[in-house]
């Protein structure tokens, strides 16, 4: 069965510091990987990653896909309050765009 | 551009009850998705609607149907409700729903089951 694990599951962090999230995946037909972040309802489109395209970076967030270990990361430096969040990973499996999520990690960044 | 709204916001229902949710995706987008989210299962998917036909259904009971209007609007149903189906309801569109970057998710219906 086609799954997507997030971990940790909950972080608790202060202002300044850097976090690392993570996601491993195992679908059996894999077309990218995507991360989102939710706020408060409508999870918002963060990073896409795929096969040819392993790292992607936008201020203070970047994101590796590692296609051996079938596994992604999320970095985020020098947190902020407005970090807080659930950081969502799913997979496109390529079935008109078909996602399967993982359950998420919520942030929590402390001042 | 208007994003994508979704109808009641909120909505709080008796077990064995049955209740319809509405999407209106972005305009131009033709391809509506819905998913199911709860603190234990995550997000999960539901099923996808292009032009009218679902083209794509994930692992739910028959309890669960939806429909797609010529409007590409979309209502999704839930029949005998249960204190599981407790969640957040939440609708994405795209343009052809071939590409999952390029969906827009809306809001979400908070649905309670008591």
């Amino acid at each position: 069965e086609d799954k997507v694990v997030q971990s940790p599951l909950s972080l608790v962090v202060h202002e300044g510091d850097t976090v690392t999230l993570n996601c491993s995946y195992e679908v059996t037909n894999f077309r990218s990987l995507l991360w989102y972040k939710q706020e408060k309802k409508a999870p918002t489109f963060l990073f896409m990653l795929t096969s040819s395209g392993i790292e992607k970076k936008s201020g203070r967030l970047s994101s590796i896909l590692d296609k051996k270990e079938l596994s992604s990361i999320l970095n985020i430096t020098a947190t902020q309050t407005g970090d807080s969040a659930i950081y969502l990973c799913a997979v496109d499996r390529g079935s008109q765009g078909n996602l399967i999520f993982g359950k998420g990690t919520k942030l929590s960044v402390k001042p | 551009k208007a994003g994508v709204t979704q109808t009641p916001r909120y909505l709080i229902k008796t077990r064995g009850q049955q209740v319809t949710l509405s999407c209106s995706p972005i305009s131009g987008h033709r391809s509506v998705s819905w998913y199911q989210q709860t603190p234990g299962q995550g997000l999960q998917f539901l099923f996808e609607y292009f032009s009218e036909t679902q083209r794509n259904k994930g692992n739910f009971p028959g309890r669960f149907s939806g429909r797609q209007f010529s409007n590409s609007r979309s209502e999704m149903n839930v029949s005998t409700l249960e204190l599981g189906d407790s969640a957040l309801y939440l609708c994405a569109s795209s343009l052809t729903g071939t590409a999952a970057y390029e969906q827009y998710f809306g809001p979400g219906t908070r649905l309670t089951v008591t």
